[in-house]
């Protein structure tokens, strides 16, 4: 398991400033790596993912980067909006389809 | 509409009684499984299942016991509820296809007094 404190990482960034949500992960056999964005009282949703012999990959105002060399994971939000502020999770999809989420991390965008 | 429901959205109940927490997907995906997620763990998996009537142990399965005799449906159930299992839970699909995002629905808060 992952050791994780009681209070999730912040993130406060300014309206049109762009945003980027750092991720460790652990397992190397990992062949898929998500994010996904929830919103207060909702379930999370899926923003993007990256196969794991992929670098980079770019959707609509995001970008995800794979660092496999360090186990790391970046999202990256362009033009960060007020809709964008929300918990931000990274996971990694394990055998059996089964995906392992990180600790999450609040993106608080500033008006 | 189609998609993936839970119910009850909220439930308080008592130490020791029997909760059951259902979930329902119109997809007719193969793969479901429950979350439970508390402040600073992110989500933590209970159970899957692969297809009906195939189930197994996720990360956190002590004190829940599922059952998939659908493919459409995947309760979970507390036995016996304590305090500790005091969460909210997820219920999640995939047909396991390509990168196997998971489609979420929105949540049972359960409160055991």
């Amino acid at each position: 398991g992952e050791s994780v404190g009681l209070h999730l990482p912040t993130l406060s960034v300014q309206e049109g400033d762009n945003s980027i949500i750092n991720c460790a992960y652990s397992n190397s056999a990992s062949d898929y790596f998500i994010w996904y964005k929830q919103e207060s009282g909702k379930g999370p949703q899926f923003i993007i993912d990256i196969r794991s012999n992929m670098d980079k990959r770019q959707g609509q105002r995001v970008t995800v980067l794979l660092n496999k060399t360090v186990k790391h994971l970046s999202l990256q939000i362009a033009a960060t909006q007020p809709g964008d502020s929300a918990v931000y999770f990274c996971a990694e999809k394990t055998k059996g389809n089964k995906l392992v989420f990180g600790a999450g991390t609040i993106l608080r965008v500033k008006s | 509409d189609a998609g993936i429901t839970q119910s009850p959205r909220y439930k308080i109940t008592e130490t020791g009684r029997q909760v059951t927490l259902m979930c329902h997907q119109t997809w007719s995906h193969s793969y479901m499984f429950w979350y439970r997620q508390d402040l600073g763990h992110g989500l933590r998996l209970i159970y899957y299942s692969a297809a009906a009537d195939i189930t197994d142990k996720g990360e956190v399965p002590d004190g829940y016991v599922v059952s998939r005799s659908k493919t459409e449906n995947f309760p979970l159930t507390l036995e016996s509820a304590t305090r500790s299992q005091t969460s909210v839970y997820f219920c999640a699909s995939t047909n396991g296809k390509g990168t196997g995002e998971l489609f979420f629905g929105e949540g049972s808060r359960l409160t055991v007094l």
